[in-house]
């Protein structure tokens, strides 16, 4: 059962544009959401995460949309640069099960001078 | 920046054996974990662990798995009689809850061959 849905499974942006990443959960319990940054060869990092008491969430060129109602959230990557290609990974994650994440199957971006 | 550091980066062991591999989460992290991750695939939550003892685990982290805090720096995942299917990139992660909720931090992953 998949938990948490991501999409597109692979995107292309031009250098500047904005790059936008969807997730769906099914899990209700879901109280974290993080966003995860991967490059070949290298452990996921923490972009950026948000809880569903709100609904945006902006650091620096990255900022998360939660809409609790649709169960859904997104990343969204301003002036994209040929540095943010890599694979971005969404999840949720249970505080009553000791925040065990459920990661979506991930998107690999690629940003293009 | 403290890290989680993981060894080894690599291993290749044959069908059968056992393997152990090690991790240092970072100090003052109280849950710990291990994650996998099948080459081109998604990261897949394996176990954590907390105050001593399993917290949660997933249904891939079966009898062949075990997990150990041998001191108070280490935390091991031991497979017994590895099979092909475990060939994959074992990830280490730890963490410290806040107020806000859980920043998980990985380890650069621990590649496992098996042949």
């Amino acid at each position: 059962q998949q938990q948490v849905k991501q999409s597109p499974q692979s995107l292309i942006v031009q250098k500047g544009g904005i790059s936008i990443i969807n997730c769906a959960y099914e899990n209700t319990a879901f109280d974290y959401f993080p966003w995860y940054q991967q490059f070949p060869g290298k452990g996921p990092a923490l972009l950026i995460a948000i809880r569903p008491d709100v609904s945006e969430k902006k650091e620096g060129r990255f900022t998360i949309s939660f809409n609790k109602s649709a169960k859904q959230f997104s990343l969204h990557i301003m002036d994209s640069q040929p540095g943010d290609s890599a694979t971005y990974f969404c999840a949720g994650g249970d505080s009553n099960s000791g925040y065990a994440l459920n990661f979506g199957k991930g998107t690999s971006l690629l940003v293009t001078p | 920046e403290p890290e989680v550091t993981q060894t080894p980066s690599h291993q290749v062991t044959q069908m059968g054996q056992e393997v152990i591999l090690r991790c240092v989460p970072i100090s003052n992290h109280l849950y710990f974990y291990w994650y996998r991750q099948i080459l081109g695939q998604k990261v897949e939550f394996l176990v954590s662990f907390y105050n001593n003892e399993i917290s949660e685990k997933s249904e891939i982290f079966d009898d062949q798995f075990s997990v150990e805090r041998p001191d108070g720096s280490n935390f091991t995942l031991k497979i017994r009689s590895t099979k092909l299917e475990d060939s994959a990139m074992y990830f280490c992660a730890s963490s410290s809850i806040t107020t806000f909720g859980n920043t998980i931090y990985f380890g650069e992953g621990s590649w496992l061959t098996v042949v």
